[in-house]
């Protein structure tokens, strides 16, 4: 069974443009949640996707968007980039048998350069 | 809000010897679960061991095993017969059973070399 696949690997961007990375989940999995990990924030709850809608977000400016399609596939969308967008952006996924007990499988990341 | 705090930065053990990674948190809500992720170079989180605070028996999977104290609110991981691919950072986390199953709050992160 493939894993959570994140691309890119690695993007560099500069500053005033925007970017757009992807997340598969694992198959059959229907949630996906997006974090950002910085040395100085750590691993930081971004948002939250289940069939397509959002269901949970966390404490980051309008600034940073996703959508989740059909086959669970998700997007994060950052616009206008600054220099502190510079980071990992994790992607995880869970089955979600509507409990909080299906344990999250992350992927390995994008890292994304802001210049 | 819930908080997680690991203080120990950095941490050395020796191959085959045992270590113990600490990490307290802070909450109101009685029911939860904690876990341990594990991030080597590869960037990807790995799940090391989990535990649901309803459950007073500790969590053990295979060389990893926690002391979960709920009262203290402390769950510190050991690792047993340390091996040279435990290297990496490990991250305490929490999750609430209220509300979206996905949400984590991590603690900062305690790396681990391990030396031969």
């Amino acid at each position: 069974k493939a894993g959570v696949t994140q691309t890119p690997r690695y993007l560099i961007k500069t500053r005033g443009q925007q970017v757009t990375l992807s997340c598969s989940p694992i198959s059959g999995h229907r949630s996906v949640s997006w974090y950002q990990q910085t040395p100085g924030q750590g691993l930081q709850f971004l948002f939250e996707y289940f069939s397509e809608t959002q269901r949970n977000k966390g404490n980051f400016p309008g600034r940073f968007s996703g959508r989740q399609f059909s086959n669970s596939r998700s997007e994060m969308n950052v616009s206008t980039l600054e220099l502190g967008d510079s980071a990992l952006y994790l992607c995880a996924s869970s089955r979600d048998r509507g409990d909080s007990n299906s344990p999250l499988h992350f992927g390995n990341g994008t890292r994304l350069t802001v210049t | 809000a819930q908080t997680v705090t690991q203080s120990q930065p950095e941490m050395s053990v020796q191959e085959a010897e045992t270590v113990t990674l600490s990490c307290t948190y802070d909450t109101s809500e009685s029911d939860y679960y904690l876990f341990w992720y594990k991030q080597p170079p590869s960037r990807q989180m790995i799940l090391v061991i989990r535990q649901e605070a309803y459950k007073q028996q500790n969590a053990t999977e295979n060389r990893f095993s926690v002391n979960f104290q709920k009262a203290a609110k402390s769950f510190s991981l050991k690792i047993s017969d340390s091996q040279l691919g435990d290297a990496a950072m490990y991250f305490c986390a929490y999750r609430s059973t209220a509300g979206t199953a996905s949400k984590l709050t991590f603690g900062t992160g305690t790396r681990l070399q391990v030396t031969l």
